[in-house]
């Protein structure tokens, strides 16, 4: 299967609710990288974590790498209607050294006002 | 400034005709990745070029689909005699280098084959 794959592929919370999605991938990564999508939208980086690195904080967002588990977690701390979008993590694989991104199917997240 | 630029937005053409994607990518960027994404999937890399070089291009395919970045000028990808199954969004990437940087991508350029 995939390297890149985010649980759950859809979560719906109401707003001010945290929201956790998870990443799983297969081989050794440099980095990864959480996107986030709106509908019929480009990507917009939201955080980088290095292979070397645990957590990471970036205003209300929140991203741990495991990489014993080959896994990653990005919480949204206090959400709001406008979080609603598709979140993707992204893999930098070791083999290929920066040439490319190996993405997941993505988490549709809904924030309900 | 500018971030990654991507034109047209959106181009529709007929089965058989030639698709010219283009990307212009952040000023200082010499990096360029694109990506394809069907409807509900994630993105797919395609192909990941230098400055007149191409890098990678495994995630091409072997027919029809041809990428370039000139010395100047924006990266183009390229489709002849396009097919249905070419629908889909087309994503360029830039980067100011390898390794441990960021991609930024642009709006993309939505492809429909009618």
């Amino acid at each position: 299967s995939q390297q890149g794959e985010e649980d759950p592929q859809a979560l719906s919370i109401q707003e001010g609710e945290n929201a956790t999605m998870n990443c799983s991938y297969k081989t050794s990564i440099n980095n990864l990288q959480w996107y986030r999508q709106n509908s019929g939208r480009g990507l917009v980086h939201l955080i980088l974590i290095r292979s070397n690195e645990r957590e990471k904080h970036s205003g209300r967002l929140r991203v741990t790498l495991d990489t014993s588990k080959k896994s990653s977690s990005l919480l949204i701390t206090a959400s709001r209607a406008a979080d609603t979008a598709s979140y993707f993590c992204a893999t930098d694989p070791q083999e290929t050294s920066g040439s490319r991104l190996t993405f997941g199917e993505g988490t549709q997240l809904t924030v309900n006002p | 400034n500018a971030g990654v630029m991507q034109n047209p937005r959106h181009l529709v053409r007929r089965r058989g005709q030639e698709a010219r994607l283009r990307c212009s990518p952040m000023k200082g960027h010499s990096h360029v990745y694109w990506y394809r994404q069907l409807p509900e999937e994630g993105l797919k890399f395609m192909v990941y070029l230098q400055k007149e070089n191409i890098i990678d291009e495994s995630g091409m395919p072997k027919e029809r689909f041809s990428a370039e970045f000139p010395k100047e000028g924006p990266s183009i990808l390229r489709i002849q005699q396009v097919v249905r199954g070419d629908s889909a969004a087309y994503f360029c990437a830039s980067s100011p280098g390898t390794g441990m940087y960021e991609q930024y991508f642009g709006p993309g350029t939505r492809l429909t084959v009618t």
